[in-house]
């Protein structure tokens, strides 16, 4: 089946510094998202990219969709403590099916 | 801001025993989808649903699992005979569009089969 590999599986940072992740597959998908997940609760969308290409932004969150529709990369600059959570890459081609990576988990030090 | 409400957070539940999870979705969706989350490992997806059918299903979804809207509210997931590794935390998702980016994920229902 479709496979998204996530990297780096885990991060701990400092409270300031910019972090970056990224998505990689062996397949084609038509839609990137980025979800990011606390403890106890379910995730929650933080971007969605459509086109090959395409960089969006959210705040202090930037994310980008590979031009060979195969990866995807999530950048957070100047981090801080509430940023802490685990973060997933989702994609998905027709149909209802989203496919997620295994996430990164990021701990950040004040 | 609407959510994804989810019964029972936690279910305990002894194997080959029936569960119910129970999900109310946002008052004007139209889509849902049942994904579940094996402790430390990713988010799967297990089924969607509209329009009072599924309209498309994973391997994982077996004849053990079912969904279905009984009341048009609730949605729920049925697994007939629990297998110890249907423990996981499993989310109802909904959404107002078949794009299901824009999906609106609960808190989850924590499943432990003993």
């Amino acid at each position: 089946g479709q496979q998204l590999n996530q990297s780096p599986q885990s991060m701990f940072i400092q409270e300031g510094e910019d972090v970056s992740m990224n998505c990689t597959s062996s397949s084609i998908f038509n839609t990137w998202l980025w979800y990011k997940q606390d403890p106890g609760e379910g995730p929650v969308l933080l971007i969605a990219l459509y086109k090959a290409g395409e960089l969006t932004s959210n705040g202090r969150l930037t994310a980008q969709f590979g031009i060979t529709r195969k990866d995807s990369f999530l950048n957070i600059s100047a981090s801080i403590p509430s940023d802490v959570g685990i973060y997933f890459c989702a994609a998905n081609n027709a149909g209802n099916m989203l496919t997620f990576g295994g996430g990164t988990r990021l701990m950040v030090k004040p | 801001e609407p959510e994804v409400t989810q019964t029972p957070s936690h279910q305990v539940t002894q194997m080959g025993q029936e569960v119910i999870l129970r999900c109310v979705p946002i008052s004007n969706h139209l889509y849902f989808y049942w994904y579940r989350q094996i402790l430390g490992q990713k988010v799967e997806f297990l089924v969607s649903f509209y329009n009072n059918e599924i309209s498309e299903k994973s391997e994982i979804f077996d004849d053990q699992f079912s969904v279905e809207r009984p009341d048009g509210s609730n949605f729920t997931l049925k697994i007939r005979s629990t297998k110890l590794e249907d423990s996981a935390m499993y989310f109802c998702a909904t959404g107002v569009l078949s794009r299901n980016e824009k999906l609106f994920f609960g808190s989850g229902t924590q499943l432990s089969v003993l």
